[in-house]
């Protein structure tokens, strides 16, 4: 049972390029989430999809875009990539909104 | 003013020691409340949900304070492994998204 999982690890981008963070999870949870954590700042919610289907916007989710592909995967793309976008990425998925969610280990993007 | 605050710490404390953490919400409609733990360059792990009638699991406590929208972690006998940083995590329907404070860095030496 391997979780949340997330590709890739790490990532080094240059100013403008592009890419996409994939996530997928087998617990059968409905809900999914793209997170960004920044020194002192704390986790701050980019996108969500509160079930198969449907995606929303977070407080930060400029710059980005995401995709629910199925119930088990959903990726988060960065179309032009900017130095204000270099941080800590984390995917979550909870049974539904206002459960518990759990983590997957992260990518460490750093866009030069 | 943050929808959730957390004192940053860092808390240092001896072996053995009872520390506490609170953590304030500002949207009075929060109706979920976690508390996470984080080791250094890990992702947040689930420490317990915190329940109205308060909760406890082991060595932590978990209390809400609905009037003052407040909660609060108590560790009881600190273990050198309970070292981490400490997320509270509130969610209100009304924002229908969790929002986590920024933590409390808890470091516990021999």
């Amino acid at each position: 049972n391997a979780g949340v999982t997330q590709t890739p690890k790490f990532q080094v981008l240059k100013t403008g390029q592009s890419m996409t963070l994939q996530c997928a999870q087998d617990m059968n949870h409905n809900s999914m989430y793209w997170y960004r954590q920044d020194p002192g700042m704390g986790l701050r919610l980019i996108y969500y999809s509160a079930s198969e289907g449907t995606t929303d916007k977070g407080e930060v989710p400029n710059g980005y875009n995401v995709s629910r592909l199925n119930k088990r995967e959903f990726s988060l793309r960065l179309e032009s990539a900017a130095p204000s976008q270099t941080s800590v990425y984390f995917c979550a998925s909870s049974f539904q909104e206002a459960y518990e969610q759990y983590f997957g280990p992260g990518t460490r993007l750093t866009v030069t | 003013r943050k929808e959730v605050e957390q004192d940053p710490g860092p808390f240092n404390v001896p072996e053995g020691a009872t520390v506490a953490f609170n953590c304030t919400y500002s949207n009075s409609a929060s109706q979920s409340f976690f508390w996470y733990r984080q080791d250094c360059r890990k992702e947040p792990k689930l420490l317990m949900s915190v329940y109205s009638s308060g909760n406890e699991d082991g060595r932590f406590t978990a209390q809400l304070n609905r009037a003052s929208q407040y909660i609060s972690l108590l560790i009881r006998d600190s273990k050198l492994s309970d070292s981490a940083t400490y997320l509270c995590v509130v969610f209100a329907y009304n924002n229908n998204d969790m929002r986590f404070g920024a933590g409390t860095r808890l470091t516990v030496k021999p």
